[in-house]
Parts: structure tokens; sequence; C-alpha cells
């Protein structure tokens, strides 16, 4: 079965200091992976998706993930953390038809 | 960016009575989902629609539980008899596609917030 593991359910950084959430995976086959962002009060919108082209994959407002199959990562990470990146964030793997399996979520808070 | 629109935003039902929550998806999509996510509690697959027909089914989505798209914009989840434990956030998704497998994005509505008196 395929599942997805987000270490660090709440995550704190400064703004302009660089943000990792960190997402292990366990899958039987190549997976393909997804970073979904949840803002409050609106649903969840993809940030990038490694479907097994380049490792590195970069997203939208400046995150970028790199697959690991060596150690079964998917971390996400942005260079310099904005006020408005304070979200929920959604590491998932999919299984079946579109079928998305989702960790647990870590909430990102940025301060000043 | 198209949008899936999902109405209402919060509902509010006792326990024993039937609710159906509405979305409407992207229109040029097939593939149409429903998620929850119980307060607290990772985001969960319930089911997968295509071609007026269930696709796939989690174990969640038992007999209580049914889908319908019942004119060519709406998708609709119905609960038969709501319990206090069917109290979450249920978010409908749409793809343009569902190749198996295939990496495809997901566009999901901002979701309705149930909750079961």
């Amino acid at each position: 079965a395929q599942s997805v593991t987000q270490l660090g359910s709440h995550v704190s950084v400064s703004e302009g200091a660089l943000v990792l959430l960190r997402c292990n995976y366990s899958s039987s086959v190549p997976p393909y992976l997804f970073w979904y962002v949840q803002y409050p009060n609106q649903g969840l919108q993809l940030l990038l998706k490694y479907t097994s082209a380049a490792t590195l994959v970069k997203g939208i407002n400046g995150f970028e993930a790199e697959f690991k199959k060596s150690e079964t990562s998917f971390h996400l990470t942005k260079p310099s953390a904005h006020m408005s990146d304070a979200a929920e964030y959604f590491c998932a793997v999919q299984g079946g038809y579109n079928k998305l399996i989702f960790g647990a979520g870590t909430r990102l808070a940025v301060h000043p | 960016e198209p949008e899936v629109t999902q109405t209402p935003s919060h509902q509010v039902t006792q326990m024993g009575q039937e609710v159906i929550l509405r979305c409407v998806p992207i229109s040029n999509h097939l593939y149409f989902y429903w998620y929850r996510q119980i307060l607290g509690q990772k985001v969960e697959f319930l089911v997968s629609f295509y071609n007026n027909e269930i696709s796939e089914k989690s174990e969640i989505f038992d007999d209580q539980f049914s889908v319908e798209r019942p004119d060519g914009s709406n998708f609709t989840l119905k609960i038969r008899s709501t319990k206090l434990e069917d109290s979450a956030m249920y978010f409908c998704a749409s793809s343009v596609l569902g190749v198996r497998g295939g990496g495809e994005k997901l566009f999901f509505g901002s979701g309705t917030q149930l909750s079961v008196l």
C-alpha cells in the first residue's frame, strides 16, 4: 500500500529564512508525488508534482522539491520565506485512478 | 484559473438527517472526486466518478454515501443518514483525465464544512 509521512505538524520560520517541509513516501511502484497547499478558507492548490522526469521539481511561488529514491523522500523547500507562505502544506502520493493519498499536513507559520 | 465551486460552505444538520453536498466541477473535466478531512486528521479519499459511474471508492464510502451527476454541471455527494462522525470538511475535485497513475493535477474546491449535531 502507498503512504506518505510528513514530519512535523507545525513548522515556524522567520521571514526570509529557509523553508523545509519534510515528506517521506512508501510505494511499491515508482511513485507520482505531489505537494498541495491550503490557504485559510480555500481549497487545496497544487504547488508542484513529480512524475518521474527531473528529480528536482520547481513549482509555484518559488517552491521546489527534490525526489530522492534512496531516501524515499520528497521534501519541499523555499530559499526565503514570505509572510504569504503561511498555510497548511500536504504531501501526497498517487494511487489508483488519480486517487491521492495525503499526509497529515504541516502547518507553516512565518513570523516577522 | 478555472475553479471548482462547492455549496454551501457550511452546513449544519441533525444526526440521522440526509444531507446533499453540491459541487460544480470545471466544465471540460471528466473525472470527479470527493475527499474529506475530519478536524485534525488527514485528507482522505472517498470516491472517484467517471462517465456516470463510480471508478473507485474507499472503505469509508459505505452504503450511507452516494454520488450523482444529476445534470451536465453538478456533482453531488449524498449522505443518507448522517452520524456524528460524518462531521468533516468535504472537498470536491475534478480533473481533465483520470489516467491510472498518470500524475494528473486535481483541482479542488474550497470545501463544505459539515457539522452533524
